[in-house]
């Protein structure tokens, strides 16, 4: 079946530190793949996405990209804020219909300090 | 964009109660919602997902006769929690999937607490 593995949390980073955040994914074919980020007692927010090998999705100054060789999706952003501080959640979609619902990470809680 | 409107975002009941959860899509139509549930530190379970004009499919484990599911219309699909315990204290998260990729608009959330 579909699965999602992302690195365990908490992250812990200072400001304008360089963050990454891995996750792998088992699938068949060519899912479509996302990052949501969940911020404290809020529902989830879509934050980039990729729907084949090489796309590089970005919002916000976050970026991951596609890769189908390696099965990864990892996030990463140059310089966070204490604003970026939330949980975060790879997910992917299996790309033979698209009403299946997704299959998530365990997500990453981010803690950035001032 | 999409929206998805989930209401109450909390709610505190009492041991024996029901609980009607919302979950709305706003500018677009959804035939297909999905109920997660999601435990403290945890990630998302699909619970159940929710089809207009027809029943519900649930993921093994779920009760289905605890866990009301109505998708009555387009646009609206409720989860009831029948006879709520503490152990029904959790988040509920509800979704409908949107354009050609399976991407999803969530709604907001609900924190259920039964005490």
């Amino acid at each position: 079946g579909n699965s999602v593995t992302q690195m365990e949390g908490p992250v812990t980073l200072s400001e304008e530190a360089f963050l990454t955040i891995n996750c792998t994914y088992t699938a068949t074919g060519y899912p479509s793949l996302f990052w949501y980020v969940q911020y404290p007692g809020e529902g989830l927010q879509l934050l980039l996405k990729a729907t084949k090998a090489d796309d590089k999705g970005s919002n916000k100054g976050f970026e991951a990209t596609y890769r189908k060789e390696t099965t990864s999706f990892h996030l990463e952003k140059g310089s966070v804020q204490v604003s970026d501080s939330a949980v975060y959640f790879c997910a992917l979609s299996p790309p033979d219909t698209g009403r299946r619902a997704l299959t998530f990470g365990s997500g990453t809680r981010l803690q950035v300090q001032p | 964009g999409a929206v998805v409107s989930q209401h109450p975002s909390w709610v505190i009941c009492k041991s024996g109660t029901s609980v009607k959860i919302e979950c709305r899509s706003l500018d677009f139509q959804a035939t297909t919602m999905f109920w997660y549930r999601q435990f403290p530190k945890q990630s998302l379970m699909l619970m159940a997902t929710s089809n207009e004009g027809s029943k519900a499919t649930y993921e093994q484990g779920v009760e289905k006769d605890k866990f009301l599911i109505n998708h009555a219309s387009l646009t609206l699909s409720t989860l009831t929690v029948t006879s709520a315990h503490p152990e029904d204290s959790s988040f509920y998260i509800c979704s409908a999937p949107w354009g050609l990729k399976s991407e999803a608009f969530f709604g907001q959330g609900t924190r259920l607490t039964v005490v």
